[in-house]
């Protein structure tokens, strides 16, 4: 089974404090992942993949195959991370399989 | 400028009525999608194209239809709207290059149905 699991419906951290939004996945085969963000009132908008290695506003992931995970780390929150957060799985027929999502707020 | 547009942004409608929830892009990108975004803000697959007169059904189960008669325009359709129809409807493309940087979203359409 394909499949996206993000355990953690809400996390709430302090300004400063790092963050950690677990996602883990089933695939069998090589997986492609990635991270999307919506910020309230704007579009849901890609983060970062997995295949670049990228560091985007801050945020990396990295992907382990041994523990099927591709958690998304901060080491220091701000303010203006507070969205929703969500992991994507290239399905075997090219289409995204979405986590739940997380919900960040990060608090002054 | 290249973009994904998505009307109305908001709509309130009595139940039974026909809708058309209006998705286009300027990108030229072949691949299209249709998301439902319920109030946990889950996201599901209902529909998806590859191209002109291609359409697929998705993962979650829906009573809406598409077409893709052009390949910048993927309409959604209701053919009478329903309250468990409410949620938020999030269109998407992607093309061979592009899609290994992911999906472009388009701003939704949050449907009431009253």
């Amino acid at each position: 089974a394909q499949r996206v699991t993000q355990p953690e419906k809400l996390l709430s951290v302090f300004k400063g404090a790092p963050v950690e939004l677990k996602c883990n996945y089933s695939y069998s085969g090589s997986p492609e992942l990635f991270w999307y963000v919506q910020y309230s009132r704007q579009r849901l908008q890609l983060l970062l993949r997995h295949i670049s290695r990228e560091s985007i506003k801050g945020f990396t992931a990295d992907l382990n195959k041994g523990e099927t995970s591709f958690h998304l780390k901060k080491p220091f929150a701000q303010e203006e991370d507070s969205a929703m957060y969500y992991c994507a799985l290239r399905g075997s027929q090219g289409n995204l399989i979405f986590g739940k999502g997380t919900k960040l707020s990060v608090k002054p | 400028e290249a973009d994904i547009y998505q009307t109305p942004r908001y709509l309130v409608i009595g139940t039974g009525k026909k809708i058309t929830l209006e998705c286009s892009q300027t990108m030229g990108h072949d691949k299209m999608y249709w998301y439902q975004q319920d109030p946990g803000m889950e996201l599901h697959l209902i529909h998806y194209s590859y191209g002109v007169n291609s359409t697929e059904k998705g993962d979650l189960s829906s009573e809406s239809t598409v077409s893709r008669i052009r390949t910048e325009h993927f309409p959604l359709t209701l053919e009478s709207a329903r309250p468990s129809h409410t949620s938020q409807y999030l269109c998407a493309s992607s093309d061979v290059v592009t899609g290994i940087y992911g999906y472009t979203f388009g701003s939704g359409t949050r449907l009431t149905v009253v």
